[in-house]
């Protein structure tokens, strides 16, 4: 029954590592996005998909790249992995822009 | 570009006190206001929200009224419980057919914490 779900829960890697954190919506929701929340707590818009088309790309280095194979799905690549990049990433859905955002519980990457 | 201010924290109230958290936006159009709420250790949940001026949203005792002469949308409560413990954060999106693809915009949150 899960709304927006994301895996992993929690990721620990080492620097220059990649990985990919997962997102699914089961609300049939038309646009997803993917946020990062900063250890002060700050969140910030990374990207957004609308039907599987990329509509928002904030200024994220290249090593971010998201991917979305259907419109119930967008996930999160990250390539050689940065001290910087450890933060908690929220994938969020609506049913269109700009309406009411559904959040998914958020992945913890830690890079040591 | 669109911004959101929120009033520094953290507040740290006593049980059945009241709540007000300020919120202060800049945009371009006529945004929708929104108040999220963060449990320890868990994602965002929409708490209430507006779309228009001079309406406002409620939900769980927590009001905040967009207030588009005062770019404002407070968040109240008359008697904070300890389960309110958590982060807020008032957020705007910009209204369809904006460049904006109704990405939320977020101010730096609150951290609210009541003791019994």
């Amino acid at each position: 029954d899960t709304a927006v779900s994301q895996t992993p829960k929690y990721l620990v890697t080492q620097m220059g590592n990649d990985k990919s954190i997962k997102c699914e919506q089961n609300l049939g929701h038309d646009t997803m996005y993917w946020y990062k929340q900063d250890s002060k707590k700050f969140l910030k818009i990374m990207f957004s998909y609308n039907n599987k088309e990329l509509i928002i790309n904030e200024t994220v280095p290249n090593r971010f790249s998201p991917k979305s194979p259907d419109k119930a799905h967008l996930n999160l690549h990250i390539n050689s992995l940065e001290l910087g990049d450890s933060a908690v990433y929220f994938c969020a859905s609506s049913p269109r822009a700009p309406e009411t955002q559904y959040f998914g519980p958020g992945t913890r990457l830690l890079v040591l | 570009g669109d911004s959101v201010t929120q009033m520094e924290g953290p507040v740290t109230l006593s049980e059945e006190a009241f709540l007000t958290i300020n919120c202060t936006y800049t945009a371009t159009g006529y945004p929708s206001l929104f108040w999220y709420v963060q449990y320890p250790g868990e994602g965002l949940q929409l708490l209430l929200k507006a779309t228009k001026a001079d309406d406002k949203g409620s939900n769980k005792g927590f009001e905040a009224t967009y207030r588009k002469e005062t770019t404002s949308f407070h968040l109240e409560k008359g008697s904070v419980q300890v389960s309110d413990s958590a982060v807020y954060f008032c957020a705007l999106s910009e209204p369809a057919g904006g460049t904006s693809y109704g990405k939320l915009t977020f101010g730096q949150g609150t951290i609210l914490t009541v003791h019994p």
